[in-house]
């Protein structure tokens, strides 16, 4: 089952900031949040991930609170191409189950 | 190609047939995992290689179920007796050796069973 509950849906106006929480209360001390999306008709897609410390790449911003138990995706400026369900996922760190847990994601719709 | 691809895209078989679903994963990549996705439903977890040994099978819905993963390349997720129930995508995705971050996905094999 996954550890992670997100809301079941979103909207964001293109050009403004969508902000996708996910809760992991039960998260161990070593494991990672990761991000992935899923554009309609397509495979899923990594976007970030991180363990304690925020992180930001080309794509998104992760913002994990200092207890863990939550974190919040980023993305600064959406487009209408953001638009697509975004998975957040609890991963054990090297050693433990490989296997990548998808709950059922928030769908995020950038409005024009 | 440099991604994952899945072979074929579209599958149409009738009930009570076998089928092969093909997955070539990124040349390098030494895990392997198979996913399926029914319509409107998140996605679900069947089975994952490291090479070719299968260390977490517990995703496989049935023994009609099996896959196989030769020479730490291609897959193949065979399903047996088919049944209506089985109507879905089935995704692979790859990712490289020790503890690499980003998993990569095919586009899907989606399987209709009439």
């Amino acid at each position: 089952d996954a550890k992670t509950t997100q809301p079941p849906s979103m909207d964001c106006a293109e050009g403004r900031a969508a902000n996708l929480p996910c809760n992991h209360s039960t998260i161990s001390g070593n494991e990672y949040v990761y991000w992935y999306r899923q554009i309609h008709s397509q495979g899923p897609q990594y976007i970030i991930h991180g363990l304690k410390n925020n992180e930001t790449n080309e794509m998104a911003s992760l913002i994990i609170t200092e207890d863990r138990k939550s974190s919040t995706l980023i993305l600064p400026h959406a487009t209408l191409r953001d638009t697509a369900v975004y998975y957040c996922i609890v991963r054990p760190p090297q050693g433990g189950s490989e296997k990548l847990v998808f709950g059922k994601g928030t769908k995020l719709t950038v409005n024009p | 190609g440099a991604g994952v691809s899945q072979s074929p895209s579209n599958k149409v078989t009738e009930k009570g047939k076998d089928v092969e679903l093909r997955c070539d994963p990124i040349s390098g990549h030494t895990a392997l995992y198979w996913y399926r996705q029914s319509l409107g439903q998140g996605l679900e977890f069947l089975i994952y290689f490291q090479g070719n040994s299968a260390p977490d099978k517990s995703g496989l819905p049935s023994d009609r179920f099996s896959a196989e993963r030769t020479g730490g390349s291609v897959s193949t997720l065979t399903i047996q007796r088919t049944q209506q129930e089985d109507s879905a995508v089935y995704l692979c995705a790859s990712r490289g050796g020790g503890w690499a971050p980003e998993a990569f996905f095919g586009q899907g094999t989606r399987l209709t069973v009439v």
